[in-house]
C-alpha cells in the first residue's frame, strides 16, 4: 500500500527566507503527489500536484515542489516565505491506476510556522 | 459555485446518539470521501465512494457507515456514537481522472462526542 511520511512536526521561518517542507513516499509504480494547504478553521486548500515531466512542479501562492525519484522524496519549497504562509501542510499520494480505486493517502501535516 | 458543502459545521452529541453528515458536491463528480483528522495523526480515510450506489471501506470505517443513493451527495452516519469518534470530519470529492486529479474539501464538520 502507499504511504507519505513528513518527519518534521513544525518548521520555523522567518519571513523572507526561504522555506522546505520535507515528505517521502513509497508506492509501487509511478508516484501522483499532491501537496494541500490547510488554514485554521478551513478545509483543505490544493497547492500542486506532481504526475509526469519536470521534476520542478509550481502551483499555487508562489510554491514549488521537487521531485526526487531517487530519492522517493517530494519536498515543498518557496523561495521567500510571508506570515501568511503560515497554516498545516499536507503531503498526499494517490493509488495509481490499475491498482484499485483511486484514493488519497496523506501524510501526519507539518505546521509551518513564519515569524515577522 | 458552492464547490463542496458539509452539513452541519458543529455538532455536540451524546454518547450512544446518532446522527448523520451530509456532503453535497456540485462539480459532477465521480469520486467522494470521508476523512476524519486527529491531532498528529494527519487525514485518515473513513469510507469512499466511487459512483452513484457504490461505498467501500478506508482505512478507518469502524463504527460508520456510508450511503450514496444521488451522484451529488455522500452521507456518513454514526449509528451510536462514541468519544473516541470526537473528530473534524471532511468530505471531499475528484473526478475520475486516471488518479492524477487532485481532490477538493468541504470546509469540514467539528463533531464533539460527550
Amino acid at each position: 500500500a502507499q504511504s507519505v511520511a513528513q518527519p518534521e512536526d513544525q518548521v520555523n521561518v522567518a519571513e523572507g527566507n526561504p522555506l522546505t517542507v520535507k515528505c517521502t513516499y513509497s508506492v509501487s509504480g509511478n508516484p501522483y503527489l499532491f501537496w494541500y494547504v490547510q488554514y485554521p478553521n478551513r478545509g483543505l486548500q490544493f497547492l500542486l500536484k506532481y504526475i509526469t515531466g519536470d521534476n520542478l512542479v509550481k502551483g499555487s501562492y508562489g510554491f514549488e515542489a521537487e521531485f526526487n525519484k531517487s530519492q522517493t522524496s517530494f519536498h515543498l519549497k518557496k523561495p521567500s516565505a510571508l506570515v501568511s504562509d503560515s497554516a498545516l501542510y499536507f503531503c498526499a499520494v494517490r493509488d495509481p491506476p490499475g491498482s484499485g480505486y483511486s484514493t488519497l493517502t496523506f501524510g501526519k501535516g507539518t505546521m509551518l510556522l513564519v515569524s515577522p | 459555485n458552492a464547490g463542496v458543502t458539509q452539513t452541519p459545521k458543529f455538532r455536540v452529541l451524546k454518547t450512544g446518539q446518532s446522527m448523520t453528515l451530509l456532503c453535497a458536491q456540485d462539480m459532477n463528480h465521480e469520486y467522494m470521501y470521508w476523512y476524519r483528522q486527529d491531532p498528529g495523526m494527519g487525514l485518515r480515510l473513513i469510507h469512499y465512494s466511487v459512483g452513484e450506489g457504490t461505498t467501500a471501506k478506508g482505512e478507518v470505517p469502524d463504527g460508520y457507515n456510508v450511503s450514496r443513493l444521488k451522484k451529488q451527495n455522500f452521507l456518513l452516519g454514526l449509528e451510536s456514537a462514541a468519544p473516541s469518534q470526537t473528530s473534524v470530519y471532511f468530505c471531499a470529492s475528484s473526478y475520475i481522472g486516471g488518479g492524477y486529479t487532485e481532490a477538493f474539501f468541504g470546509q469540514g464538520t467539528r463533531l464533539t462526542v460527550v
